[in-house]
């Protein structure tokens, strides 16, 4: 069974960049689709992007310009960087694994992470 | 800017029959939009449980069911049960490229 586990600082000041680290255990990063969703305190989800590890990348336009995700060299770790940030980014951050048949099919989520933008 | 659009709130009874809709600012949503739906519950992260518009994961209740109906996408839960009462959220795949998530449904067993 594919276990993943966000991390990463809790707190981030304004203008900064918010940096994240999904770990996956029991699956491999060479192969399906990884994603990360956030979702504000008391607010709905927001899909953020997704990519693979052959290089297919596609960010949420309203975040793309602000938005990196790239995979470790080990290949057990994924990363997002959203640089810029204001209080509007306070969110949980979720990671997803996305398995593409003839399209996305979400499975296994983490735990999610609290990441508070604040000076 | 597309929108997803879910019923922000619904009311069933246990054991009762409810449908969740999810509906798309661009028109009718068809199987090439590929709708996923998650179940959270309060103080979790989200779970998945139907995908491709209809197809179960192996932890997702028989009671759960996908479908497209009337230009939307939808969750029918036949048989609630308490545990059933959560937040649950579609999103649909557009264009080859982006996905967009619903505003979500809480629904209510009452």
């Amino acid at each position: 069974q594919v276990q993943l586990q966000e991390s990463g600082p809790g707190l981030v000041k304004p203008s900064e960049t918010l940096s994240l680290t999904c770990t996956v255990s029991g699956g491999s990063i060479n192969s399906d689709y990884w994603s990360w969703i956030r979702q504000p305190p008391g607010k709905g989800l927001e899909w953020i992007g997704y990519f693979s590890d052959t290089g297919n990348t596609n960010y949420s336009p309203s975040l793309k310009s602000r938005v990196t995700m790239s995979v470790d060299s080990s290949k057990t770790h994924f990363s997002l960087k959203l640089s810029s940030v204001t209080a509007a980014d306070t969110a949980v951050y979720y990671c997803a694994r996305i398995i593409w048949g003839w399209g996305p099919q979400f499975d296994y989520l983490g735990q999610g992470t609290l990441v508070t933008v604040s000076s | 800017q597309t929108v997803v659009t879910q019923e922000p709130s619904l009311t069933v009874s246990p054991g009762g029959t409810v449908t969740l809709t999810c509906a798309s600012s661009t028109g009718a949503v068809t199987s090439g939009f590929y709708a996923n739906w998650f179940q959270q519950k309060p103080g979790q992260a989200p779970r998945a449980l139907i995908y491709s518009t209809s197809n179960k994961h192996s932890w997702t209740p028989a009671r759960f069911a996908g479908s497209l109906l009337g230009g939307k996408a939808a969750l029918t839960l036949s048989g609630v049960q308490p545990e059933d009462e959560a937040d649950y959220y579609c999103v649909l795949y557009y264009g080859g490229a982006h996905l967009v998530f619903g505003g979500g449904t809480k629904l209510t067993v009452l």
